[in-house]
Order: C-alpha cells, then structure tokens, then sequence
C-alpha cells in the first residue's frame, strides 16, 4: 500500500543551526502535502500546505521564514528549521494526499513523524 | 503489514445517533498509546481522546469515548449523540513508547452526520 517515509526519525542539533526534514511518498503522487507540529497534550498544529510547485501555504502564526517549506517534486516535501532554537524542539509529522484518479485518490498518508531535539 | 488498521473507509450517521469508528493495532512494545484525531475539511488535525496500554479504564473525553480492548488490539472510537459538526475525517494513531517513538496513522474513516 502507498507509505509516507519521513526522515530522519530523529535528529539532535545545536542552537542557531539549520535542520532539514524529508517527506516522500513512496508509491504514489502526492499533489498536496502538509506539515503539522505535536504540542504537548497530544494536539497537531497544521503548520502549513504545500502543492507541488507553488509556495507553501502558512498558518497563521507559522513564521514562513523560519519553518522553510518546498515541494519541489511530486514525490517530496521537505521542511527546513533555521536558526532552530531549543523553544522548536518538537515532532513534526507530514502527511500526503494521493493525488491518482483511481481509488485511492484523494486518501491522505501520514509519516511517521520526526523527533527535532534543539540543545 | 499495517499496524494500525482503519477498516471503514466511511460511515454514515444520524444525528443524535451514536456511532463507532473501528480501530486494531499491531505492536510487540508491551508500552504504547492510542490517539484519535478529528480532521474536518480545513485540515488541522483536532485531538480527540488518549489511552495508555497499562491504562486500567476505557478512556472519555465528553461525548466521545475509547473502546480498549487490549487483548484483541482494538481500540474504536464511540462518539455519543452524534452531530452534524462531527461530520470529518478520523484517524486512529499509535505511538510505541520505547525510545525515539514515531507517531503511526491508519487510513482514516470518514463520518457523515445527517439531520
């Protein structure tokens, strides 16, 4: 079945560094992909949408500068956190709709989610 | 194989009906959570109710309510009362406590709550 692999799982960085986190999709054409962030009690910010070669859409209070979004293929979505402080220390998970004409269109995957650890 | 399976792909209801969403896992951690996520059409993804594995009650939060039945690793979703704001997507998710967890999603269900 279609997967959404996310990478890295985990990553630890130092303060004021840059790190990137991949979204794909594996088996499918993912026209629309989005990012959310895990805040304690369990809840998922959506931080933004992103369509395959057009700019991000940012939720209000994302600062588009910070959390960098590109969706340069139909296949992959990254996010990048710059100048991470340790305050952006979160999961962030993707998710991907399937963008095919058949069954699974429309059908949203998830990622597993990634572990950003800012010292 | 899918750890997390989501077998309706959608369910229709009558308000003030009640309804169940139908959730199994698939783990060997002895330690892990279940989630249920609400996601109506403008994509933010609203969490619903928790329950730990060692958890010793069903878990309720307000007209929705975890049926954990650990033995056979299901965890549906009943939501009581339904009404026509309840009409979203629903996820069931599983983390695995050992260390660096991921956050695992089944396919989703999708509920449709008529007048």
């Amino acid at each position: 079945g279609a997967v959404v692999s996310q990478h890295p799982s985990w990553v630890i960085c130092k303060s004021g560094t840059s790190v990137k986190i991949e979204c794909r999709s594996l088996d499918f054409q993912a026209t629309t992909m989005f990012w959310y962030r895990q805040f304690p009690k369990q809840s998922l910010m959506l931080m933004a949408t992103s369509n395959e070669g057009s700019k991000a859409t940012y939720e209000q209070g994302v600062e588009k500068d910070k959390f960098l979004i590109n969706h340069a293929s139909l296949t992959l979505s990254t996010l990048t956190v710059t100048s991470a402080h340790p305050e952006d220390s979160s999961f962030y998970i993707c998710s991907a709709r399937d963008g095919g004409q058949g069954t699974s269109g429309n059908t949203i995957y998830f990622g597993e989610g990634s572990w950003l650890t800012v010292v | 194989a899918q750890k997390i399976t989501q077998t309706q792909p959608g369910m229709f209801v009558q308000e003030k009906e009640a309804v169940t969403l139908d959730c199994t896992y698939d783990t060997s951690d002895p330690s892990y959570g279940l989630f249920w996520y609400k996601q109506p059409s403008s994509g933010e993804m609203i969490f619903l109710i928790y329950q730990g594995s060692y958890d010793q009650q069903n878990a309720t939060e307000g007209r929705y309510s975890l049926n954990f039945q650990k033995a056979r690793k299901s965890a549906n979703l009943v939501i009581s009362a339904s009404q026509l704001g309840d009409s979203a997507m629903y996820f069931c998710a599983m983390r695995e406590t050992s260390g660096y967890s991921t956050l695992t999603f089944g396919k989703g269900t999708m509920l449709l709550v008529s007048p």
